[in-house]
Protein backbone atom coordinates (compact mmCIF):
# COMPACT_ATOMS: atom_id res chain seq x y z
CA UNK A 1 0.00 0.00 0.00
CA UNK A 2 1.87 3.05 -1.06
CA UNK A 3 1.62 6.14 1.25
CA UNK A 4 0.47 9.69 0.51
CA UNK A 5 2.01 11.03 -2.45
CA UNK A 6 2.90 14.74 -3.24
CA UNK A 7 4.29 16.16 -5.98
CA UNK A 8 6.25 17.91 -7.14
CA UNK A 9 8.88 17.64 -4.26
CA UNK A 10 10.28 21.08 -5.28
CA UNK A 11 8.67 23.46 -7.19
CA UNK A 12 10.15 27.24 -8.04
CA UNK A 13 8.51 29.75 -8.78
CA UNK A 14 8.82 33.70 -9.54
CA UNK A 15 6.26 36.22 -7.77
CA UNK A 16 3.27 36.27 -9.65
CA UNK A 17 3.11 33.05 -10.42
CA UNK A 18 0.56 30.78 -10.06
CA UNK A 19 1.80 27.05 -7.97
CA UNK A 20 -0.42 24.00 -7.76
CA UNK A 21 0.39 21.44 -5.28
CA UNK A 22 -0.91 18.01 -5.71
CA UNK A 23 -1.46 14.83 -3.20
CA UNK A 24 -2.82 11.71 -3.55
CA UNK A 25 -3.82 10.03 -0.08
CA UNK A 26 -3.10 6.53 0.92
CA UNK A 27 -5.65 4.15 -0.82
CA UNK A 28 -8.77 3.82 1.13
CA UNK A 29 -8.65 7.25 3.18
CA UNK A 30 -10.86 9.82 2.63
CA UNK A 31 -9.32 12.93 4.48
CA UNK A 32 -6.95 14.77 3.53
CA UNK A 33 -5.59 17.96 5.50
CA UNK A 34 -2.92 20.49 4.28
CA UNK A 35 -0.16 21.95 6.40
CA UNK A 36 2.39 24.36 5.80
CA UNK A 37 5.56 24.85 7.79
CA UNK A 38 7.81 27.69 7.22
CA UNK A 39 11.51 27.83 7.60
CA UNK A 40 12.00 26.82 11.98
CA UNK A 41 9.19 26.86 12.56
CA UNK A 42 5.86 23.82 13.25
CA UNK A 43 3.72 22.93 10.76
CA UNK A 44 0.45 24.96 10.60
CA UNK A 45 -2.85 24.19 9.42
CA UNK A 46 -4.41 25.19 6.46
CA UNK A 47 -7.37 23.30 5.48
CA UNK A 48 -9.16 19.93 5.49
CA UNK A 49 -11.35 18.19 3.16
CA UNK A 50 -13.03 14.96 2.27
CA UNK A 51 -13.87 14.29 -1.03
CA UNK A 52 -15.94 17.31 -3.03
CA UNK A 53 -16.26 18.99 -0.03
CA UNK A 54 -14.07 21.40 2.71
CA UNK A 55 -14.66 20.59 6.10
CA UNK A 56 -12.41 23.25 7.87
CA UNK A 57 -10.40 26.01 5.85
CA UNK A 58 -9.77 28.20 8.67
CA UNK A 59 -6.66 28.01 8.44
CA UNK A 60 -6.43 29.60 5.22
CA UNK A 61 -5.51 32.70 3.64
CA UNK A 62 -8.34 34.00 2.29
CA UNK A 63 -7.03 35.46 -0.68
CA UNK A 64 -4.84 33.70 -3.38
CA UNK A 65 -5.48 30.52 -1.74
CA UNK A 66 -7.53 27.52 -2.61
CA UNK A 67 -7.92 23.95 -2.29
CA UNK A 68 -9.85 20.75 -3.90
CA UNK A 69 -10.33 17.05 -3.68
CA UNK A 70 -12.64 15.88 -6.48
CA UNK A 71 -14.36 12.88 -6.84
CA UNK A 72 -11.89 11.41 -8.72
CA UNK A 73 -7.65 12.65 -8.95
CA UNK A 74 -5.55 14.29 -6.41
CA UNK A 75 -6.79 16.79 -4.33
CA UNK A 76 -4.72 19.97 -5.03
CA UNK A 77 -3.82 22.55 -3.26
CA UNK A 78 -3.25 26.20 -4.92
CA UNK A 79 -1.36 29.68 -5.26
CA UNK A 80 -2.09 32.01 -7.08
CA UNK A 81 0.34 35.06 -7.62
CA UNK A 82 2.77 33.96 -5.09
CA UNK A 83 4.87 35.99 -2.84
CA UNK A 84 7.95 35.43 -1.68
CA UNK A 85 6.22 34.81 1.83
CA UNK A 86 4.92 31.87 0.51
CA UNK A 87 7.89 29.64 0.43
CA UNK A 88 7.61 26.91 3.01
CA UNK A 89 7.08 23.39 2.64
CA UNK A 90 3.81 21.95 2.23
CA UNK A 91 2.66 18.60 3.44
CA UNK A 92 -0.76 17.28 2.57
CA UNK A 93 -1.91 14.22 4.89
CA UNK A 94 -4.67 11.54 5.25
CA UNK A 95 -6.61 9.90 7.37
CA UNK A 96 -9.37 7.13 7.26
CA UNK A 97 -12.60 7.59 8.43
CA UNK A 98 -12.44 5.63 12.03
CA UNK A 99 -10.06 7.74 13.76
CA UNK A 100 -7.42 10.73 13.24
CA UNK A 101 -4.03 9.25 12.96
CA UNK A 102 -2.91 11.05 9.64
CA UNK A 103 0.06 9.92 7.41
CA UNK A 104 1.94 12.45 6.06
CA UNK A 105 3.68 12.75 2.68
CA UNK A 106 6.67 13.76 1.71
CA UNK A 107 6.12 17.38 0.92
CA UNK A 108 6.38 19.98 -1.46
CA UNK A 109 8.90 22.35 -1.04
CA UNK A 110 8.03 25.84 -2.61
CA UNK A 111 10.21 28.38 -3.55
CA UNK A 112 9.25 31.80 -4.62
CA UNK A 113 11.98 33.58 -6.46
CA UNK B 1 -8.48 27.00 20.89
CA UNK B 2 -6.34 23.88 21.42
CA UNK B 3 -2.35 24.73 21.46
CA UNK B 4 0.67 22.16 22.14
CA UNK B 5 3.96 24.12 23.92
CA UNK B 6 7.42 22.55 23.26
CA UNK B 7 9.71 24.52 25.84
CA UNK B 8 12.82 22.96 24.64
CA UNK B 9 13.77 24.39 21.36
CA UNK B 10 17.11 22.38 20.99
CA UNK B 11 18.46 19.53 23.25
CA UNK B 12 21.70 18.10 22.74
CA UNK B 13 22.22 14.45 23.98
CA UNK B 14 25.18 11.95 24.43
CA UNK B 15 24.55 8.84 22.76
CA UNK B 16 23.71 6.31 25.15
CA UNK B 17 22.16 8.20 27.72
CA UNK B 18 18.19 8.86 28.22
CA UNK B 19 16.14 11.63 26.72
CA UNK B 20 13.09 13.23 27.74
CA UNK B 21 11.32 15.54 25.20
CA UNK B 22 8.52 17.71 27.22
CA UNK B 23 4.69 18.95 25.35
CA UNK B 24 2.04 20.26 27.31
CA UNK B 25 -1.02 20.81 25.34
CA UNK B 26 -4.69 22.64 25.57
CA UNK B 27 -7.40 21.20 24.39
CA UNK B 28 -11.18 21.70 25.21
CA UNK B 29 -11.84 17.93 25.81
CA UNK B 30 -10.42 14.12 25.63
CA UNK B 31 -7.40 14.68 23.64
CA UNK B 32 -5.49 12.50 20.98
CA UNK B 33 -1.81 13.30 21.28
CA UNK B 34 0.47 12.30 18.55
CA UNK B 35 4.64 12.29 18.57
CA UNK B 36 6.12 12.76 14.61
CA UNK B 37 10.03 12.90 13.93
CA UNK B 38 11.17 14.58 10.71
CA UNK B 39 14.56 14.34 9.12
CA UNK B 40 15.79 17.15 7.40
CA UNK B 41 14.10 17.46 4.40
CA UNK B 42 11.90 14.66 4.69
CA UNK B 43 8.17 14.28 5.77
CA UNK B 44 6.61 13.40 9.25
CA UNK B 45 6.88 9.94 10.88
CA UNK B 46 4.56 9.08 13.51
CA UNK B 47 6.36 7.91 17.00
CA UNK B 48 3.33 7.01 18.54
CA UNK B 49 -0.18 8.24 19.72
CA UNK B 50 -2.46 8.11 22.19
CA UNK B 51 -6.41 8.18 22.09
CA UNK B 52 -7.19 6.02 24.95
CA UNK B 53 -7.08 3.58 27.91
CA UNK B 54 -3.01 3.06 28.95
CA UNK B 55 -1.54 5.97 29.62
CA UNK B 56 1.89 4.99 29.03
CA UNK B 57 2.32 4.24 25.24
CA UNK B 58 4.91 2.49 23.03
CA UNK B 59 5.74 3.29 20.02
CA UNK B 60 8.36 2.52 17.41
CA UNK B 61 11.93 3.04 17.83
CA UNK B 62 12.19 2.34 21.07
CA UNK B 63 10.36 5.54 22.12
CA UNK B 64 7.61 6.02 24.67
CA UNK B 65 5.42 8.67 25.85
CA UNK B 66 2.86 9.06 29.38
CA UNK B 67 -0.35 10.81 29.15
CA UNK B 68 -0.79 12.62 32.17
CA UNK B 69 -4.12 14.92 32.31
CA UNK B 70 -3.60 16.30 35.69
CA UNK B 71 -0.88 18.20 33.94
CA UNK B 72 -1.84 18.52 30.18
CA UNK B 73 1.56 16.89 29.38
CA UNK B 74 2.19 14.09 26.80
CA UNK B 75 6.23 13.70 27.10
CA UNK B 76 8.30 11.70 25.16
CA UNK B 77 11.24 9.26 26.39
CA UNK B 78 13.52 6.63 25.32
CA UNK B 79 15.89 5.32 27.86
CA UNK B 80 19.03 5.14 25.33
CA UNK B 81 19.31 7.88 22.37
CA UNK B 82 21.19 6.47 19.15
CA UNK B 83 23.01 9.10 16.66
CA UNK B 84 20.29 8.24 14.46
CA UNK B 85 17.62 9.90 16.17
CA UNK B 86 18.66 13.34 15.92
CA UNK B 87 16.05 14.81 14.17
CA UNK B 88 12.79 16.99 14.84
CA UNK B 89 10.61 16.31 16.99
CA UNK B 90 7.00 17.64 17.09
CA UNK B 91 4.14 16.80 19.52
CA UNK B 92 0.24 17.03 17.74
CA UNK B 93 -2.74 17.43 19.37
CA UNK B 94 -6.58 16.87 17.49
CA UNK B 95 -10.05 15.35 18.22
CA UNK B 96 -11.58 13.13 15.88
CA UNK B 97 -11.20 13.73 12.29
CA UNK B 98 -9.91 17.47 12.38
CA UNK B 99 -7.25 19.05 12.29
CA UNK B 100 -3.49 18.77 14.38
CA UNK B 101 -2.53 21.35 16.15
CA UNK B 102 1.79 21.02 16.26
CA UNK B 103 4.22 22.60 18.71
CA UNK B 104 6.87 24.42 17.40
CA UNK B 105 9.30 21.49 17.45
CA UNK B 106 12.38 20.21 19.64
CA UNK B 107 15.48 19.73 17.37
CA UNK B 108 17.65 16.87 18.66
CA UNK B 109 21.36 16.53 18.64
CA UNK B 110 23.55 13.56 19.37
CA UNK B 111 27.07 13.59 20.69
CA UNK B 112 29.52 11.01 20.63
Amino acid sequence: NAGVMQNPRHLVRRRGQEARLRCSPMKGHSHVYWYRQLPEEGLKFMVYLQKENIIDESGMPKERFSAEFPKEGPSILRIQQVVRGDSAAYFCASSTNRDNEQFFGPGTRLTVL
Amino acid sequence: AQSVTQPDIHITVSEGASLELRCNYSYGATPYLFWYVQSPGQGLQLLLKYFSGDTLVQGIKGFEAEFKRSQSSFNLRKPSVHWSDAAEYFCAVGGGNEKLTFGTGTRLTIIP
